[in-house]
C-alpha cells in the first residue's frame, strides 16, 4: 500500500537559516504533490502544488522540489522567521479524483 | 478566514448520544470532504462528495453517517461512538474537477467521546 514519510521528530532552526523538510513515499507514483501548514488548533492551509513533470516551484520564500526517481520532495523556507513554526504537511494524488494521502507531518520550531 | 466553517467546535459526548457535526463553505466548490485527525497519525480521509453525491467511503464504521444535501453543506452523524472516535474532525472543501486542486479545511470540531 502507498506510505509517506516525513520528519516524524520536530525540527528545530535559528532565524534567517532555512528549513528543509523531507516527504518520502514508497510503493507510488503521484501525479502531483502538495504541501501545507497546519497550526495548533487549526485547520490546514495549502502552501504550493507541483506537479510530477516540475522539478522545482518557488512561492515567495517557499521552495518545493519533487524528485520522482528519489520518491521524494523536499520543502524549503529561506530566512525563516519565528512566524513559521508550524506542522507542515505532504500530500500526495490518492489515485482518484479529489483524494489526497496525508503524512503525519513535521513540526518546525524557528527560535529568534 | 478559509471560507470553511465548521459547528460545534468542541463536542463532548457519551457513547450512546446522537449527535452531527455541521460544515458550510462559502467558496463555489463543488467537492467536500471529512477527515479524521488523532495525535501522531496523518490525516484519515473518511468521505468525498462531488456534486452532492458520495464518491469515497474510506471504510469508514457505520457510525459516522455523512450527509451532502448541497454542494455548499456537509453533515456527519454520530451515534453510538467509541472513546477510540475522540479526535479532530476536519472539513475540506476544493473546486473538483480536475483533481488536482487545492483543499480549503475548516477550523475542526473537537470531539470527545465518554
Amino acid at each position: 500500500s502507498q506510505k509517506i514519510e516525513q520528519n516524524s521528530e520536530a525540527l528545530n532552526i535559528q532565524e534567517g537559516k532555512t528549513a528543509t523538510l523531507t516527504c518520502n513515499y514508497t510503493n507510488y507514483s503521484p501525479a502531483y504533490l502538495q504541501w501545507y501548514r497546519q497550526d495548533p488548533g487549526r485547520g490546514p492551509v495549502f502552501l504550493l502544488l507541483i506537479r510530477e513533470n516540475e522539478k522545482e516551484k518557488r512561492k515567495e520564500r517557499l521552495k518545493v522540489t519533487f524528485d520522482t526517481t528519489l520518491k521524494q520532495s523536499l520543502f524549503h523556507i529561506t530566512a525563516s522567521q519565528p512566524a513559521d513554526s508550524a506542522t507542515y504537511l505532504c500530500a500526495l494524488d490518492g489515485g482518484a479524483t479529489n483524494k489526497l494521502i496525508f503524512g503525519t507531518g513535521t513540526l518546525l520550531a524557528v527560535q529568534p | 478566514e478559509t471560507g470553511v466553517t465548521q459547528t460545534p467546535r468542541h463536542l463532548v459526548m457519551g457513547m450512546t448520544n446522537k449527535k452531527s457535526l455541521k460544515c458550510e463553505q462559502h467558496l463555489g466548490h463543488n467537492a467536500m470532504y471529512w477527515y479524521k485527525q488523532s495525535a501522531k497519525k496523518p490525516l484519515e480521509l473518511m468521505f468525498v462528495y462531488n456534486f452532492k453525491e458520495q464518491t469515497e467511503n474510506n471504510s469508514v464504521p457505520s457510525r459516522f453517517s455523512p450527509e451532502c444535501p448541497n454542494s455548499s453543506h456537509l453533515f456527519l452523524h454520530l451515534h453510538t461512538l467509541q472513546p477510540e472516535d475522540s479526535a479532530l474532525y476536519l472539513c475540506a472543501s476544493s473546486g473538483g474537477g480536475a483533481g488536482d486542486n487545492e483543499q480549503f479545511f475548516g477550523p475542526g470540531t473537537r470531539l470527545t467521546v465518554l
